[in-house]
This record gives C-alpha cells, structure tokens and sequence, in this order.
C-alpha cells in the first residue's frame, strides 16, 4: 500500500531557530515528491518538488533533501519566522497507474512558531 | 493573475439538503481534481477529471457527484447520500499528466452540517 509519513505531527519552535521535518515514504514506482506549505483555512502552496536523481533543492529559507534509497525526505526551516506557522505537507507522485498517475499525501506537520 | 477561485469559502448544509460547490481556473489546465481534507489526514481524492466530459472516481467518490462541461470549470455537488460530509475541500488543476508539471491548489471551502 503506498503510504506517506510524515513526523512530528506537531512542533513547537521559537521564532529565530531552524527546524527539520521528515517524510518517509513507500510509494511505488516514485516519480517525485513534493512538500507544500499550508496556511490555515487556505490551499497548499507548493515550496519544492524533486525528482529520483535529485538529493536537495532549496527555495529561501526551505530546504528540502531526498535519499531515494531509503525513501526518506526532510524538510529544513532556517531562521524561522512567524509566518511559518503552518502545515507542511509531503506528496509524492505516483508513477504507476493512470497516465496521470496518483499524488499520495501525508497527514502534515503542524508548526508553531512563537516570538 | 491566473489561478483557480473556489466558492464559496464556507458553505452550512442542512441534513438531507444537496449542495453544490464551485471550481474556477483560468490557468488553461487540462486535469483538474477535488480533494477532501480531514483534521489529522492526509488529502483524500474524491473525483478527477482529464479532459472535458469525462471523470474518474478517485478514493472516496461515494454521495459525491461532479461534471466537467467547460475546461474551466469543475463543480462539485455534495449529496444527501454522503453522510459525513463536513470537511475542507480543496480543487486543484495540473497541466497534462507529466508527474512534474504544476499542480495548483485553490484556497478552498469548508463545508459544514447544521
């Protein structure tokens, strides 16, 4: 069963510090994952999308990493500001199946950035 | 600026009343599909549609119902047969079906049962 988890499910940090979120997956065939940024009462926004042959991408402050190997993914928050505070969500796009194949999502990390 | 409206942002049905929600882009995608999202959960597909007049059931399609007449456009109506219907729900729209085209969310709706 193609699974995506993501921990911790919430997290507490204060504004000024870094933090790293991970994604562990067990999609098959992996075609690539993508985490989102998800304000509340709003739609996700993607933050970066990586393909097998990637192991990093950064846009800003985010940072994401892939190890296809171990179908793990981590996503780094530097010098959080409050704005940050949002859900953050891991996808990952399915190869297999339909030629639109199917994105599978976690359930998010639920951040909380005080000053 | 292109992107995809949904509306309304919060929609109250009564019990056994159908309720229709709107989907909106302008960003000339081909697919465009509806979530359902759940405290806790991840995003759950209910319906998705690759080109005009035609849909697919996704996950958990059951006492929802959808059409595609313009490229648009892709409303979904939430029935009396669903029984748990209050949720987020998030449209979205991607350019073709290459894995790593856009895939764009809108800002969705919560629904609710009084």
């Amino acid at each position: 069963k193609n699974q995506v988890e993501q921990s911790p499910q919430s997290l507490i940090i204060l504004e000024g510090k870094n933090c790293t979120l991970q994604c562990n997956y067990t999609v098959s065939p992996f075609s690539n994952l993508r985490w989102y940024k998800q304000d509340t009462g709003r739609g996700p926004v993607s933050l970066t999308i990586m393909t097998f042959s990637e192991n990093t991408k950064s846009n800003g402050r985010y940072t994401a990493t892939l190890d296809a190997d171990t179908k793990q993914s981590s996503l780094h928050i530097t010098a959080s500001q409050l704005s940050d505070s949002a859900s953050y969500i891991c996808v990952v796009w399915n190869a297999g199946g339909t030629s639109y194949g199917k994105l599978t999502f976690g359930q998010g990390t639920i951040l909380t950035v005080h000053p | 600026d292109g992107g995809i409206t949904q509306s309304p942002k919060y929609l109250f049905r009564k019990e056994g009343q159908n309720v229709t929600l709107s989907c909106e882009q302008n960003l000339n995608h081909d697919a465009m599909y509806w979530y359902r999202q759940d405290p806790g959960q991840g995003l759950r597909l209910i319906y998705y549609s690759q080109i005009v007049n035609d849909f697919q059931k996704g996950d958990i399609a059951e006492g929802y119902s959808v059409s595609r007449e313009k490229k648009e456009s892709f409303p979904l109506t939430v029935t009396s047969a669903q029984k748990n219907p209050t949720a987020f729900y998030l449209c979205a729209s991607s350019d073709s079906g290459a894995s790593n085209y856009g895939y764009t969310f809108g800002s969705g709706t919560r629904l609710t049962v009084v």
